[in-house]
């Protein structure tokens, strides 16, 4: 069985500010960590992975994730973040079990970004 | 551009009435996944396939049935058996099998009850 935690469902942080959103994981197999973007009305949009090799991976928009097996956490984090920001951020686990992708996704964290 | 459709964005049922939501792929993928997401409950299961003619139940799939003819394709019946209905539907594919390849998703279906 597998789960994730996040721990704040709303985020308030005032614009050019640093982030974090935090995603906690449990699992009794080795996992892939992603973290999604969605924004109101649309589907979620992949953010960023964690598949292996390096433990701290980065998107293309200044977000960056660190995958700790020793706390079995994935949290996301952004330097200073921007209006267009604002959304809403998914972390999910996935594990291949029997041939079969099982994700598991977090109930998720809105992120608003104060003018 | 390869990616997910679905349709329609919007959609209202009557009390009684089934109605169909469609999903759309050209990624190429042979695993599709129905999601149903509920304000402050995250993304929940309903159906998923990993091969044309085979699907399985996902957590919640009373009062929903799905088929998977095309490679391409994987509507979702919502039935009247569903009682709550009202949600925002996300429909999802990928590689599948022992690939670890992330999910994508359509752009969502919400469905109200009239």
């Amino acid at each position: 069985a597998q789960s994730v935690t996040q721990l704040d469902s709303q985020v308030p942080v005032f614009e050019e500010a640093p982030v974090e959103l935090r995603c906690n994981y449990s699992s009794s197999v080795s996992v892939y960590l992603f973290w999604y973007v969605q924004y109101p009305n649309q589907g979620l949009q992949l953010l960023l992975k964690y598949l292996s090799g390096s433990t701290l991976v980065e998107s293309i928009n200044g977000f960056e994730a660190e995958f700790n097996k020793s706390q079995t956490s994935f949290h996301l984090r952004k330097p200073s973040v921007h209006i267009s920001d604002t959304a809403e951020y998914f972390c999910a686990v996935m594990a291949n079990s029997g041939g079969y992708q099982k994700v598991t996704f977090g109930i998720g964290t809105k992120l608003q970004v104060i003018p | 551009d390869g990616g997910i459709t679905q349709s329609p964005k919007y959609l209202f049922r009557k009390e009684g009435q089934n109605v169909t939501l469609s999903c759309e792929q050209n990624l190429n993928h042979d695993a599709m996944y129905w999601y149903r997401q509920d304000p402050g409950q995250g993304l929940r299961l309903i159906y998923y396939s990993q091969i044309v003619n085979d699907f399985q139940k996902g957590d919640i799939a009373e009062g929903y049935s799905v088929s998977r003819e095309k490679k391409e394709s994987f509507p979702l019946t919502v039935t009247s058996a569903q009682k709550n209905p009202t949600a925002f539907y996300l429909c999802a594919s990928s590689q599948g099998g022992y690939s670890n390849q992330p999910q994508h998703f359509g752009d969502g279906t919400r469905l109200s009850i009239l």
